[in-house]
């Protein structure tokens, strides 16, 4: 069973800061990897998808990277911005089989950028 | 294009009553998903469906029940409320299934059962 773990739990940093979240999986055997964003009391926002094939995707001010062997993503923000404050989740995507879209989440990290 | 929108947001049931979570998207997808959420952890998927009139489970289906009779909806049926199932419901879309595309989600109705 896939398990995903995202650290840290909470991360609260100043204003400009270059900062990494990390996701780890334990099944490498993934189509695709993403990150979203979720803001308090909102839905989730795709920002990032990988797939299984590529090492790194970027997207403005941030940057994913996959290691699909190693079972590890890192979400890199350049220059924190208290926008930015927000539950970053990733998830992957199961490879083969019938399990359409069926995402596993990690619980997510809370990120607060304070001026 | 409102993308995908939840009903209610918020509602709080007591123990034993039921409900429905609608749930609707206007981008013509096939792929309907609905997940729960509940506070410090990631979303576990309760049902989904590959289209109208096709559904599956997902991870967590005990007390759940869904219907596709269109493309646009997908809603979701609590039968006999408990209070387990106090969480945030999110539902998304997406065109493609299998994770060859990303999902888009509504922005979640938060169930309180007392």
């Amino acid at each position: 069973k896939q398990e995903v773990t995202q650290i840290p739990a909470a991360l609260s940093v100043p204003e400009g800061e270059n900062l990494v979240l990390n996701c780890s999986f334990t099944d490498s055997a993934i189509y695709n990897l993403q990150w979203f964003r979720q803001d308090p009391g909102k839905g989730l926002t795709s920002l990032l998808l990988i797939q299984s094939s590529q090492r790194e995707q970027t997207s403005g001010r941030l940057n994913a990277s996959l290691d699909k062997s190693s079972g590890r993503s890192t979400l890199y923000i350049a220059a924190s911005q208290p926008g930015d404050s927000a539950t970053y989740l990733c998830a992957v995507a199961p490879a083969g089989g019938t399990s359409y879209g069926k995402l596993t989440f990690g619980q997510g990290t809370i990120l607060t950028v304070h001026p | 294009n409102a993308g995908v929108t939840q009903t209610p947001k918020f509602r709080i049931l007591k123990i034993g009553q039921s409900m429905t979570l609608q749930c609707a998207q206007d981008m013509n997808h096939n792929y309907m998903y609905w997940y729960r959420q509940d506070p410090g952890m990631g979303l576990k998927l309760i049902y989904y469906s590959v289209g109208a009139g096709i559904t599956d489970k997902g991870e967590v289906p005990n007390g759940y029940n869904v219907s596709r009779s269109t493309t646009e909806d997908f809603p979701l049926r609590l039968e006999l409320a408990a209070p387990s199932q106090t969480s945030v419901y999110f539902c998304a879309s997406s065109s493609l299934g299998g994770g060859l595309d990303t999902q888009y989600f509504g922005p979640g109705t938060r169930l309180t059962v007392l």
